[in-house]
């Protein structure tokens, strides 16, 4: 079994600021890990992803990654936030043996001032 | 553009009054999704088809039911919608055969209101 939590379900950075979404997780095989960003009334768009290989992962819009097997973690970063990055994050777990079955996180509201 | 495509965007139904909702992919991906999200919350998976058998989710209501005709197109059907189903309904696709990258990839969604 897997799940996932999220720490923060609502964070507020300043414009500029460095953002920082946790995300731990607990699955009984080794995991497939997701960041999902929503932005309202729309789906779910796929930031980044870490299946095998550099722990480090870089996506879109200038996010990244690193999973810590140790800490169970794969908190999402970013240096510098932009207006644009205000969204809900999601972040998932899959199972590398359950044929792309995802678990989500509850979400984190990133908002961001002026 | 391969995408996923989900018609209508907002739907308007009556309590009780069955209503479809439509999923096109041309991802050719053979696992399809339906997800029900309501407001603040995640995504709760209401069940997939791997390629044409149909997987059920335990606590899915009997209320929800899906057809999937083709590789392309899955639908979504609320028999009697009550005003507890107004939500966000998700459609996603992924691909499981060799190669495939795991993710899932989702439609913009479909708002549910039941009035």
């Amino acid at each position: 079994a897997q799940s996932v939590t999220q720490l923060g379900s609502h964070v507020s950075v300043s414009e500029g600021a460095l953002v920082l979404l946790r995300c731990n997780y607990s699955s009984s095989v080794p995991p497939y890990l997701f960041w999902y960003v929503q932005y309202p009334n729309q789906g779910l768009q796929l930031l980044l992803k870490y299946t095998t290989g550099a722990t480090l992962v870089k996506g879109i819009n200038g996010f990244e990654a690193e999973f810590k097997k140790s800490e169970t973690s794969f908190h999402l970063t970013k240096p510098s936030a932009h207006m644009s990055d205000a969204a809900e994050y999601f972040c998932a777990v899959s199972p590398n043996n359950a044929g792309n079955m995802l678990t989500f996180g509850g979400g984190t509201r990133l908002m961001v001032k002026p | 553009d391969a995408m996923v495509i989900q018609n209508p965007r907002y739907q308007v139904t009556q309590f009780g009054k069955p209503v479809t909702l439509s999923c096109s992919q041309t991802l050719n991906h053979n696992v399809m999704y339906w997800y029900q999200q309501k407001s603040s919350q995640a995504p709760k998976l209401l069940f997939h088809y791997y390629d044409k058998d149909f997987n059920n989710e335990a606590d899915t209501p009997d209320n929800f039911q899906s057809r999937r005709p083709n590789t392309s197109f899955c639908f979504l059907d609320i028999r009697s919608p009550g005003l507890g189903d107004a939500a966000m309904y998700l459609c996603a696709t992924s691909s499981v055969l060799a190669g495939g990258r795991y993710e899932q990839y989702f439609g913009p969604g479909t708002r549910l209101t039941v009035t």
